[in-house]
């Protein structure tokens, strides 16, 4: 089984709408991350969360909010999906080898699209 | 703000000829640098990274990468390239240990047969 699954996979919804992408890590990382990827942008960062109690934003955190239910558990919202946000959504948790050298697990990601 | 420039966002090489990937980063101190691969719909895996052990870097698959201060650079290398390289590769940084990497845009690494 995969150590970081996102789910949905796919996922099609209209301007407006609120939507909720999950993320599950059985790794046993405190660490987790949200980042996005859109053509020719490479990733960029929306959220990350090194435990349950300590949440920060990242280079692109508007129109975004997010949950960390558990420290195996790191949600991503979007309050009210709008045409810009169609992109792929990447979960990451890390490990702590040492400030600055962590490894980042990804999950397989969620493909967005918002008509 | 700390960068890092991949110059190329499509490379193509011809099976068993030499893979050279270009990442050139912009920080004032050495910083973690790490180079990750992502193939057909899956997300991003670790090929390698520079913790500042040794400047040349050896992964998986048979991927290298030289850390070189004085060009900053930490450009990715493979001898000879199979059809199961193809993927796209990203260069990424840490600086100075700040808990959040800075992508790249990204190489896209077509293997012609």
């Amino acid at each position: 089984d995969a150590d970081v699954t996102q789910t949905p996979r796919n996922r099609i919804t209209k301007t407006g709408k609120r939507i909720m992408l999950e993320c599950s890590q059985t790794k046993g990382h405190d660490r987790m991350y949200w980042y996005r990827q859109d053509p020719g942008l490479g990733l960029r960062l929306i959220y990350y969360s090194f435990d349950v109690k300590d949440i920060n934003k990242g280079e692109i955190s508007d129109g975004y909010s997010v949950s960390r239910q558990a420290q195996a558990k790191f949600s991503l919202s979007l309050e009210s999906a709008i045409p810009n946000q169609t992109a792929l959504y990447f979960c990451a948790t890390s490990d702590e080898a040492g400030r600055g050298q962590e490894t980042q697990y990804f999950g397989p990601g969620t493909r967005l699209l918002v008509l | 703000a700390q960068s890092v420039t991949q110059l190329g966002s499509h490379v193509s090489v011809s099976e068993g000829a030499l893979v050279l990937l270009r990442c050139n980063y912009s920080s004032s101190v050495p910083p973690y640098l790490f180079w990750y691969v992502q193939y057909p719909n899956q997300g991003l895996q670790l090929l390698l990274k520079y913790t500042s052990a040794a400047t040349l870097v050896k992964g998986i698959n048979g991927f290298e990468a030289e850390f070189k201060k004085s060009e900053t650079s930490f450009h990715l290398t493979k001898p000879s390239a199979h059809m199961s390289d193809a993927a796209e590769y990203f260069c990424a940084v840490n600086p100075s240990g700040t808990y959040k990497y800075i992508f790249g845009t990204g190489t896209r690494l077509k293997v012609l047969a």
